[in-house]
């Protein structure tokens, strides 16, 4: 059974940036699954951010490309977020999530961390 | 960007009842890639549908997925106390991958 457990600061000040890591256990990252973020303000819907592969290759949301890097971690079996230039509209649950490696939904979620950007 | 539009936005029925979520693109998505996930609050989203009509391990048959191009749907044949929550279909044949605003099932 694969898990994903998110980790990174619950609180980080305007301007700066959001750095979150996924940490992948009963499964490994170098399957043939693409690995995604996505983001859900408090009481809104879900937004996704972007996918990567393990060999690198990614994937962004136009909406967020120019702020946002994802990487992979092979040896830690990790992939982690970068946001940068954060401000109040970035405060959300941040998930971290497998796409099926045929048909791209995503079928298993981390539990979600806050990431709250105020000063 | 496909943009879903889901409706009702809320539904107010009662256990036992029969439930159907609309889910609309603004351009054709292939079935194979239009999927339903079911949110309570505090968790995270749990994957009930893909391929529009396949159910995901261990979801109940009383859920079920249709449709096609772009109109989908999903429907719920007799509730249950447990399947109040807010539902989401979700599209990943065109990037970027996009969700629908949601439908918040509420007991009536």
């Amino acid at each position: 059974q694969v898990q994903l457990q998110e980790s990174g600061p619950g609180l980080v000040k305007p301007s700066g940036t959001l750095s979150l890591t996924c940490a992948v256990s009963g499964g490994s990252i170098s399957s043939s699954n693409w690995w995604s973020w996505i983001r859900q303000p408090p009481g809104k819907g879900l937004e996704w951010i972007a996918e990567i592969y393990h060999s690198g290759s990614t994937n962004y949301n136009p909406s967020l490309k120019s702020r946002v890097t994802i990487s992979v971690d092979k040896s830690k079996n990790t992939f982690s977020l970068k946001l940068s230039s954060v401000t109040a509209a970035d405060t959300a649950v941040y998930y971290c999530a497998r796409n099926d490696q045929l048909w791209w939904y995503f079928d298993y979620w981390g539990q979600g961390t806050l990431v709250t950007v105020s000063s | 960007e496909i943009v879903l539009t889901q409706s009702p936005g809320t539904l107010s029925l009662s256990p036992g009842e029969r439930a159907t979520l609309s889910c609309r693109a603004s351009q054709s998505v292939s079935s194979s890639y239009l999927a339903w996930y079911q949110q309570k609050p505090g968790q995270a989203p749990r994957l009930l549908i893909y391929g529009a009509s396949s159910r995901a391990t261990g979801i109940p048959d009383r859920f079920s997925g249709s449709g096609s191009g772009t109109d989908f749907t999903l429907t719920i044949s007799r509730l249950e106390p447990e399947d109040f929550a807010v539902f989401y279909c979700q599209q990943s044949g065109s990037s970027p991958y996009t969700f629908g605003q949601g439908t918040k099932l509420e007991i009536k």
